[in-house]
Order: structure tokens, then C-alpha cells, then sequence
């Protein structure tokens, strides 16, 4: 079946580590997105990828890295600058600009 | 920069009562407009969506008219089941910005039987 993988589903961060959240597809998406989800604030994005080899930043990039080495693949570092990180981080591609999104799972990172 | 806003919720209904979502925006161009739908621990999933004035998106019973006029794109629903209780997102997404979709602060819904 094809779609969007994320993992783990939870991941936990100790002061001052990075973490890699992992965010695979096989549906042959140019595009990749990154969202962070706040209870109560919706969804903002991170970082996007309209094609390999290069990535935008989104509202909300401080304390994060992607890389877009491959097409089928999108993970998003959150470094020791992000004070802030617990969220739900969810994952999303489209065949190009202005198409629909298909989301991966999620995953809920939580500092220890 | 554009923006999205949604009325907030939580939105409890009885089974089978109508639904209507209030969703305007904000752009400085021409949006193509959606509703996501999340359920409980997972990704959000597309419900409809248009991509012009007057288009109406439907799916799953539910319903939204692209309202240019009053920049909104109210979700409706005429008869709602325990099933679509979720948190529901509008979003709209400009070309002219590479796409990127801008989601408003989400509106949990809860179906009562």
C-alpha cells in the first residue's frame, strides 16, 4: 500500500540532544512538509521540499534541520536551540503546489 | 500574510442534528480552499476541498461553497453520526507561495448518541 511512514510514534528528548524524526513515502510526492501541532493552535509548518536537494523554511524553522537527499525521504532534526519542543509532529506530501496533502500519523515527542 | 479562522470549539451535537463549521480567511490572492479532518492520534486526512468562487466541495455527506464575496468556507453537515466526531481544520493554499497550506486553529467536534 502506498502512503506516509513516520516514526517512532513517541519519542522522548533529553536536554540539550538532537532528536531525528523520520518521515518516509512511497507515493512518489515531489513534495514533503513538516507541521508542528500545539493543542489549540492548529497546525504550522516547519519546513517544506518541493523537490530533492532543496527546502524552504516555513513559519516556525528556529531549532530545526531537514535534509532532502532522496525523494522518498524527509527528516526533520530538532536541535538543542528549539526550547520549546514537545508537539505533535506530523509529516505530509503532495504531487506538487496546491494539491492535496496526504499526512503521515504523527509523532508525539515529549522532553524528558 | 494570509490566515485562516475557524469558530472555536468544542462543538457538541446530539446524532443526526445539523453541523455548520464557520471558516473565513484571509489571502492576497486567489486560494485554493480544504477541510481536514483529524481523528483521534492520527494524521489529518483531506474531507474536500475547491479551488475557485462558487465551487462547492463535498464528501462523505459533508459540504462547503468557496464564498469569495465574504472570504469563507463554512463546513455543513445536515445530519451528523457519533462516527464524525474528530477536529475538523480549514486551510487554504496559495500558488503564489509555493503551495504551502495555512490551517486555522482546528474545531473539535463531539457527537452525542
Amino acid at each position: 500500500d502506498g502512503g506516509i511512514t513516520q516514526s517512532p510514534k513517541y519519542l522522548f528528548r533529553k536536554e540539550g540532544q538532537n532528536v531525528t524524526l523520520s518521515c518516509e513515502q512511497n507515493l512518489n510526492h515531489d513534495a514533503m512538509y513538516w507541521y508542528r501541532q500545539d493543542p489549540g493552535q492548529g497546525l504550522r509548518l516547519i519546513y517544506y521540499s518541493q523537490i530533492v536537494n532543496d527546502f524552504q523554511k516555513g513559519d516556525i524553522a528556529e531549532g530545526y534541520s531537514v535534509s532532502r537527499e532522496k525523494k522518498e525521504s524527509f527528516p526533520l532534526t530538532v536541535t538543542s536551540a528549539q526550547k520549546n519542543p514537545t508537539a505533535f509532529y506530523l509529516c505530509a506530501s503532495s504531487t506538487g503546489v496546491g494539491e492535496k496533502l496526504f499526512f503521515g500519523s504523527g509523532t508525539q515527542l515529549s522532553v524528558l | 500574510g494570509d490566515s485562516v479562522t475557524q469558530m472555536e470549539g468544542p462543538v457538541t451535537l446530539s446524532e443526526e442534528a445539523f453541523l455548520t463549521i464557520n471558516c473565513t480567511y484571509t489571502a492576497t490572492g486567489y486560494p485554493s480552499l480544504f477541510w481536514y479532518v483529524q481523528y483521534p492520534g492520527e494524521g489529518l486526512q483531506l474531507l474536500l476541498k475547491a479551488t475557485k468562487a462558487d465551487d462547492k466541495g463535498s464528501n462523505k455527506g459533508f459540504e462547503a461553497t468557496y464564498r469569495k464575496e465574504t472570504t469563507s468556507f463554512h463546513l455543513e453537515k445536515g445530519s451528523v453520526q457519533v462516527s464524525d466526531s474528530a477536529v475538523y481544520f480549514c486551510a487554504l493554499s496559495e500558488r503564489n507561495q509555493g503551495g504551502k497550506l495555512i490551517f486555522g486553529q482546528g474545531t473539535e467536534l463531539s457527537v452525542k448518541p
